[in-house]
């Protein structure tokens, strides 16, 4: 299976803070990567899908990027109701995999 | 508007088997994969398997290979995902996901069916 990391695990931030998280896939998955935002209690929501493309209703201030092996979500403006946690997930071939999750803190 | 409905929470006892289900409306359900995910308590997400409801076709991560059963009931619209084997690690919630091949893409989840496992 493709092993996703992510980086950091925990991040403190501050309201108004750019922050980015990474997501290195084992081996290449072009552009099959999606970002998901979770709240305690909560299912996950889709923020990004194809590595680059919104969520139709997700706020700008999220962006994607990256291909083949690494990934980057960044929040261009922390905003309070963006504090939780975030995981990446691939979608190449028949077993998709989670990255372990970032937790995103008030600093 | 799209909606995916779980069953509720379970008990079980180590050893013995589960099946939730996950009642789709508001869209073709024969026309998107279904995901399984779960995620213990404090934990992150775990990716289960997939199941396409128009074929029955099914694909299912190494670590279940053997141990889980992802089916369908089409006249129902409704998804079933099947644990046996049972221990006290897959006390969890457990999530179906609708998910979008052409666009990589899981949009819309059921709301989680807790199953805990213990004697």
């Amino acid at each position: 299976d493709i092993q996703m990391t992510q980086s950091p695990s925990t991040l403190s931030a501050s309201v108004g803070d750019r922050v980015t998280i990474t997501c290195r896939a084992s081996q290449s998955i072009s552009n099959w990567l999606a970002w998901y935002q979770q709240k305690p209690g909560k299912a996950p929501k889709l923020l990004i899908y194809k590595a680059s493309s919104l969520e139709s209703g997700v706020p700008s201030r999220f962006s994607g990027s990256g291909s083949g092996t690494e990934f980057t979500l960044t929040i261009s403006s922390l905003q309070p109701d963006d504090f939780a946690t975030y995981y990446c997930q691939q979608y190449n071939g028949y077993s998709y995999t989670f990255g372990q999750g970032t937790k995103v803190e008030i600093k | 508007q799209v909606q995916l409905v779980q069953s509720g929470a379970e008990v079980k006892k180590p050893g013995a088997s589960v099946k939730v289900s996950c009642k789709a409306s508001g869209y073709t359900f024969t026309s998107y994969d279904v995901n399984w995910v779960r995620q213990a308590t404090g934990q992150g997400l775990e990716w289960m398997g997939w199941m396409n409801p128009n074929s029955g076709n099914t694909g299912y991560a190494q670590k279940f290979q053997g141990r889980v059963s992802m089916t369908r009931n089409t006249s129902i619209n409704t998804a079933y995902m099947e644990l046996s084997s049972l221990r006290s690690e897959d006390t969890a919630v457990y999530y179906c996901a609708r998910y979008i091949a052409a666009a990589g893409k899981v949009d819309y989840w059921g709301q989680g069916a807790l199953v805990t496992v213990s004697s």
